[in-house]
């Protein structure tokens, strides 16, 4: 079966500093692999979707990139964070034509 | 652009006292339909996927439905462990992106 992790599980870190959040996929090959935002009181919102290795779709221009080094590795990062940058991140994966996507755990970050 | 609007925003109900959630959406060409279940503090949890008009699908308590305008989850005799936030979201045509409702915070009191 297809487990997917998130870490760390909270993070508190200051205005300016980077960041780098961690998602992998356990039992599938070559999925699609996706991160979103959740911020309170509004639905997920889609940041970055990648297809496959080094390939990279960006939903939203904002302070947050996203790299693929590997099949199952998917990673967010910022050089600096800014105070908008605060909410519960969800990485998910999909496979398929008509896909569901099924989540991770999520990570909270707390820029301060 | 595509949009999803989940009514009511909450729901409050007593233990086995059925109810249904909407879920409202205007798109250009539905591929699927899915309902969630988010737990506090934890990423959403898969329920079904709803890809025609008329698809019925059911989960223990949990009942989803479609048609071309909305989709339903009908909830029969709850209990305290359903309470949760219940998300919706639509896949269109374009690409892989599903388009989220803000959710219905379900609370099942005993």
């Amino acid at each position: 079966s297809q487990t997917i992790h998130q870490w760390p599980a909270t993070l508190v870190q200051p205005v300016g500093s980077p960041l780098s959040l961690e998602c992998t996929v356990e039992g599938t090959s070559n999925p699609n692999l996706y991160w979103y935002r959740q911020a309170a009181g509004r639905g997920l919102q889609l940041l970055f979707y990648s297809v496959g290795i080094g390939q990279i779709s960006s939903e939203v221009p904002q302070n947050l990139s996203a790299s693929r080094p590997q099949d199952r590795q998917f990673i967010l990062s910022s050089k600096k964070l800014l105070l908008s940058d605060s909410g519960f991140y969800l990485c998910a994966w999909g496979f398929g034509a008509q896909e569901t996507q099924y989540f991770g755990p999520g990570t909270r970050l707390l820029v301060l | 652009e595509d949009q999803v609007t989940q009514s009511p925003e909450a729901l409050r109900l007593q233990e086995g006292e059925s109810s249904s959630l909407n879920c409202s959406y205007t798109v250009s060409g539905l591929r699927g339909l899915f309902w969630y279940r988010q737990d506090p503090g934890k990423g959403p949890e898969f329920l079904f996927t709803l890809y025609s008009a008329g698809e019925e699908k059911e989960k223990e308590r949990l009942k989803a439905t479609l048609t071309k305008k909305e989709s339903f989850l009908h909830i029969t005799a709850p209990k305290p462990e359903d309470s949760a936030t219940y998300l919706c979201a639509v896949h269109t045509g374009g690409g892989n992106k599903l388009t989220f409702g803000t959710g219905t915070q379900l609370k099942v009191e005993l």
